[in-house]
């Protein structure tokens, strides 16, 4: 079984201030794991993945986000926020394809976290 | 253009009334899947399948049917509908799980479809 928390519904931050979207999951496997991007009226968008080579995880947009296996977390960080970043975040759980089967097809997804960016 | 078309777009219909959503993708992606969208839920998985034939149930199946009989096609199908699967679907498919999962670095591995807003009164 596997699941995954957002723990905040909705972040807001001031343009050039840090962004922190919180993720943690569950899996009875060796987990991978993945950010997803939704821009309003948009299909969604692969941020990045976790597949167990490096722990800190650099995507597109200067995102990046740290796998934690003592935390069971996957956090999405920016450095520093711009307007386009505006839009609903989610965090997906999968098994690893080392855990065997065809498991690894099922996707999980967190609830989403809306990022607002003000001026 | 490589793209993953999904047919209605927009449906309203009532309780009962069978219907089909088409998926069809043009990229000779071996992996397709389908979820709905709700507020506050985020997505949830219906079905996906890994290849032609081969299909596994998601998080939230029940009430939902489909069928991989060719690689580009994976059509949803609400036998009965009713008003609480109204929601908004996604298909998405990938050239396999196997990519989608795999180390190597690129985005846009999983290609979604535009979305299919369904109510059923």
């Amino acid at each position: 079984a596997q699941s995954v928390t957002q723990l905040d519904s909705h972040v807001s931050v001031s343009e050039g201030t840090p962004v922190l979207l919180r993720c943690n999951y569950s899996s009875s496997y060796s987990p991978s794991l993945f950010w997803y991007v939704q821009h309003p009226n948009k299909g969604l968008q692969l941020l990045l993945k976790y597949t167990s080579a490096a722990t800190l995880v650099k995507g597109i947009n200067g995102f990046e986000a740290e796998f934690k296996k003592s935390e069971t977390s996957f956090h999405l960080t920016k450095p520093s926020a711009h307007m386009s970043d505006a839009a609903e975040y989610f965090c997906v759980v999968s098994v690893h394809p080392n855990a065997g089967g065809t498991s690894y097809g099922k996707l999980t997804f967190g609830q989403g976290t809306i990022l607002t960016v003000h001026p | 253009e490589a793209q993953v078309t999904q047919n209605p777009r927009y449906l309203i219909t009532v309780t009962g009334k069978k219907l089909t959503v088409t998926c069809s993708q043009n990229m000779n992606h071996e992996y397709m899947s389908w979820y709905r969208q709700d507020p506050g839920l985020g997505l949830r998985q219906i079905y996906y399948s890994m290849n032609v034939e081969v299909t596994d149930k998601g998080d939230v199946p029940e009430g939902y049917k489909v069928s991989r009989k060719e690689k580009r096609n994976f059509p949803l199908i609400l036998e009965s509908p009713s008003p609480n699967q109204t929601s908004l679907y996604f298909c998405a498919s990938s050239l396999s799980a196997g990519n989608f999962l795999s180390s190597s670095s690129g985005a846009n591995v999983l290609t979604f479809g535009a979305g299919s807003r369904l109510t059923v009164l």
